[in-house]
């Protein structure tokens, strides 16, 4: 079975400081990647996505993440964290199908 | 180009009642995918839609069901609703249902159960 894990149901970080959001995957085989995030009362919109290539993947509003096949993981970063990075970020694999499977979401809190 | 809708936004039903929601892709999308969110249990797959046919299913029992209609609109049903169906229902929609597609997510149905 396919399975996500954040570890971390709540980070904080001050602004400024570097933003690292875990996430591990487990797959029989290497899977597509991505990062979502969602701002209160609105739907999820992707930061980045890994499928093939280049494992040092970069997204929208500074962030990326990077592809470890042998530490199974894609975490995510942001060398500065601004107050509006403050949001619900969710990790997903997806395999064959367009079937995702998402984590539990990491909130993201911004101490000013 | 007009995002991904989801109608009605709120919606607060009483137990063993039906519910509908509706979902619109963005325009040129054929495939359309619901996820139910819990504080608890995050996002989870219901079921995936592509050219009117069901392609996917999650682990849900058979009350939920859905349908997509030519123009790739998707409806999904909640058939006599539980407290734990309480949940963001969120539709979201990509070109062609590829895993390497990206979805693009409506902002979801509050669907309350008392």
């Amino acid at each position: 079975a396919q399975s996500v894990t954040q570890l971390g149901s709540h980070v904080s970080v001050s602004e400024g400081a570097l933003v690292l959001l875990r996430c591990n995957y487990s797959s029989s085989v290497p899977p597509y990647l991505f990062w979502y995030v969602q701002y209160p009362n609105q739907g999820l919109q992707l930061l980045l996505k890994y499928t093939t290539g280049a494992t040092l993947v970069k997204g929208i509003n500074g962030f990326e993440a990077e592809f470890k096949k042998s530490e199974t993981s894609f975490h995510l970063t942001k060398p500065s964290a601004h107050m509006s990075d403050a949001a619900e970020y969710f990790c997903a694999v997806s395999l064959t199908g367009n079937q995702f499977y998402f984590g539990t979401g990491t909130s993201l809190t911004v101490i000013p | 180009k007009a995002g991904v809708t989801q109608t009605p936004r709120y919606l607060i039903k009483t137990r063993g009642q039906q519910v509908t929601l509706s979902c619109s892709p963005i325009s040129g999308h054929r495939s359309v995918s619901w996820y139910q969110q819990t504080p608890g249990q995050g996002l989870q797959f219901l079921f995936e839609y592509f050219s009117e046919t069901q392609r996917n299913k999650g682990n849900f029992p058979g009350r939920f069901s859905g349908r997509q209609f030519s123009n790739s609109r998707s409806e999904m049903n909640v058939s006599t609703l539980e407290l734990g169906d309480s949940a963001l229902y969120l539709c979201a929609s990509s070109l062609g249902g590829g895993s390497t597609d990206t979805q693009y997510f409506g902002p979801g149905t509050r669907l309350t159960v008392l």
